[in-house]
């Protein structure tokens, strides 16, 4: 069955740093891949979305990359700020619906 | 951007109620909305696609009698939770879509805590 894990249930940076997000995925060739915030009490929010013949995709302080031949994605959010502290999903979507992972809970430290 | 309203945003009810929550897109018509449920610290669980104008389509393991879908309108779909019991206490979310559209993001709303006591 199709699986999806993002590496870290929680993790803790100090501001100003990059924080690096993995999302592995197996049994799945999904033809594109997006990213999502999400906050406490609150629905998720669409960040990015890169194509399975892309690399990499950026907005403003936040990069994405997309490997196929690892099955893994990366999500970096550079100069991060405690306004960035929440908890982001990724998923995966082909010809079917959006596939979610548990996310991974990101605390931004001043 | 797209803005998906559901409402309500909490609901507390006496075990055996029937809850209904309604799911809005508010400037765009969306043909297929989603349903889906979060438990703390999960990801979000398909429940059903809706699909304006016909049957929902449900994933599997969802009790079809229990979870009722409609979607009558382009901009409206709802979910009611019928007979709801505790364990059906969770954050309930909807989500509005294009068919077939997965290279599409898809738009949320901001989601509906139930408690069942």
């Amino acid at each position: 069955s199709q699986k999806i894990e993002q590496n870290s249930e929680a993790l803790n940076i100090q501001e100003g740093k990059t924080a690096t997000l993995t999302c592995n995925y197996t049994n799945y060739s999904p033809a594109y891949l997006q990213w999502y915030r999400q906050d406490p009490g609150r629905g998720p929010v669409f960040l990015l979305l890169i194509r399975e013949n892309e690399k990499e995709k950026r907005k403003e302080r936040l990069k994405v990359t997309f490997d196929t031949t690892l099955k893994q994605s990366l999500f970096h959010i550079t100069a991060s700020q405690p306004a960035d502290s929440a908890t982001y999903l990724c998923a995966l979507s082909g010809n079917t619906p959006l596939v979610f992972g548990k996310g991974t809970r990101l605390s931004v430290i001043a | 951007g797209a803005v998906v309203s559901q409402h309500p945003s909490w609901v507390i009810c006496k075990s055996g109620t029937s809850v209904k929550i309604e799911c809005r897109s508010l400037d765009f018509q969306a043909t297929t909305m989603f349903w889906y449920r979060q438990f703390p610290k999960q990801s979000l669980m398909l429940m059903a696609t809706s699909n304006e104008g016909s049957k929902a389509t449900y994933e599997q393991g969802v009790e079809k009698d229990k979870f009722l879908i409609n979607h009558a309108s382009l901009t409206l779909s709802t979910l009611t939770v019928t007979s709801a019991h505790p364990e059906d206490s969770s954050f309930y979310i909807c989500s509005a879509g294009w068919a077939g559209g997965s290279n599409q993001p898809q738009h949320f709303g901001d989601g509906t805590r139930l408690s069942i006591l």
